[in-house]
């Protein structure tokens, strides 16, 4: 079976600080992929990121930055210099492997709700 | 593209009433998923279709719910009778099987309360 533990509930910063979330996975299949959506007050569920299994180059977009260490099961995501936009409820998410029949199911954590004050 | 539609966007129905969901997915995705999400359990698919079929109903609580996709462009998923612990966010959320590794994109959701 597949988990995602987001062992972060709640962070509050103050602008300007950069901040980790955490996620760590477990899974047995050899493929998957991982996920980061973000649901700001207003309710809706944004992607942010797809990862395959097989690449883990972190990835940088912007503020946005993501480490997936495969040897830990981890994907954690870093938002640097972090603004009171950023307030939101941020979701780690893993996906059955393509060819299945169930691929695109995601399996998601419990979420991090970050605090971003001015 | 306007994205996932889903109607309507809040629900407030007595215990016992019927109660019909409505997502419209992006056009050309051929899988949809339909998610439910509380404070207590998160969020939590409840079925699968891919092609219009159902391919996992397994997360779906209880009798009470059915979804149904009668083409590439229209589900709903009912509620019949509502009950209280219902009261959730439904999410809608549409992928393409095209390719590998296709994200799936969301609905605003239907926030749902039985009174």
């Amino acid at each position: 079976a597949q988990k995602v533990t987001q062992a972060q509930t709640e962070i509050s910063v103050v602008e300007k600080e950069d901040v980790t979330l955490d996620c760590v996975y477990e899974t047995r299949d050899t493929t998957y992929y991982l996920f980061w959506y973000k649901q700001p007050p207003s309710g809706e569920l944004v992607f942010l990121i797809r990862r395959n299994s097989f690449d883990e180059q972190n990835e940088i977009s912007g503020r946005y930055s993501w480490n997936f260490q495969k040897s830990t099961s981890s994907f954690n995501f870093t938002i640097t210099a972090s603004q009171v936009v950023d307030s939101a409820v941020y979701f780690c998410a893993l996906s059955e492997p393509p060819g299945g029949t169930s691929y695109g199911k995601l399996t998601f954590g419990q979420g991090t709700i970050l605090t971003v004050h001015p | 593209d306007a994205g996932v539609i889903q109607s309507p966007r809040h629900e407030v129905t007595e215990m016992g009433q019927e109660v019909t969901l409505r997502c419209k997915p992006i056009s050309g995705h051929n899988s949809l998923f339909w998610y439910r999400q509380t404070m207590m359990r998160g969020l939590e698919l409840l079925i699968y279709f891919n092609n219009n079929v159902p391919i996992d109903d397994s997360g779906m609580p209880e009798d009470r719910f059915s979804a149904k996709m009668p083409n590439a462009s229209f589900s709903t998923l009912k509620i019949q009778p509502s009950e209280p612990r219902d009261s959730a966010v439904y999410f809608c959320a549409s992928s393409s099987r095209q390719g590998l590794g296709t994200e799936a994109f969301f609905g605003q959701g239907t926030r749902l309360t039985v009174v």
